[in-house]
């Protein structure tokens, strides 16, 4: 059974900072990994997505590393600012079930001025 | 373009009581997914619809049934609500193949009494 977990599950930065959420998968057979951000009673927007033939994905300020052997995600988020207040989520798709995507708990980030 | 919608966005019932949640998904997308986020918890994959047809489904009871339209819209029904079903539920939708980024609306927030 996959399991996703999130470390930190809340972490509090002044803006500026240079900072890297984590995320961790037991099983590495994986189609794709996700990772979304979530504003305090919304829906998801998604971030990036990296395929597993991947290593990184990058958008803007953000860029998204896969180490598919170890299990690893990271998401990099350079010279933060008090928008990107939100909780992050990472979500795998593993190919025995690629339906569906199994989502960490999040990392719950705070940016402050 | 349109992403993908959700209605009703906020809604209260009782305990026993049946409840239809409706999701238009992305332009151009056929699959549509919904999930269930409890508070302080990441997602929980529900089922998933391509071709009308219901594909895959998590580890949610009969009380949970869906349905996926010729237009590729969908519907969440839940018959006697319990107050475990307090929840975000959120749709999400791709296009069929298995690496498909999925794209998440704003969720539509069940409140059981």
């Amino acid at each position: 059974k996959q399991e996703v977990t999130q470390i930190p599950a809340a972490l509090s930065v002044p803006e500026g900072e240079n900072l890297v959420l984590n995320c961790s998968f037991t099983d590495s057979a994986i189609y794709n990994l996700q990772w979304f951000r979530q504003d305090p009673g919304k829906g998801l927007t998604s971030l990036l997505l990296i395929q597993s033939s991947q290593r990184e994905q990058t958008s803007g300020r953000l860029n998204a590393s896969l180490d598919k052997s170890s299990g690893r995600s990271t998401l990099y988020i350079a010279a933060s600012q008090p928008g990107d207040s939100a909780t992050y989520l990472c979500a795998v798709k593993h190919t025995g079930t690629a339906s569906k995507l199994t989502f960490g708990t999040g990392t719950r980030l705070q940016v402050t001025l | 373009d349109a992403g993908v919608t959700q209605s009703p966005t906020h809604l209260i019932k009782t305990r026993g009581q049946q409840v239809t949640l409706r999701c238009s998904p992305k332009s151009g997308h056929d699959t549509v997914s919904w999930y269930q986020q409890a508070l302080g918890q990441g997602p929980q994959f529900i089922f998933q619809y391509y071709e009308e047809e219901e594909r895959q489904r998590g580890n949610f009871p009969d009380r949970f049934s869906g349905h996926q339209f010729p237009n590729y819209s969908s519907e969440l029904n839940v018959n006697a609500l319990l107050l475990g079903d307090s929840a975000l539920y959120l749709c999400a939708s791709s296009l069929g193949g298995l690496t498909g980024e999925l794209f998440f609306g704003e969720g539509s927030r069940l409140t059981v009494l």
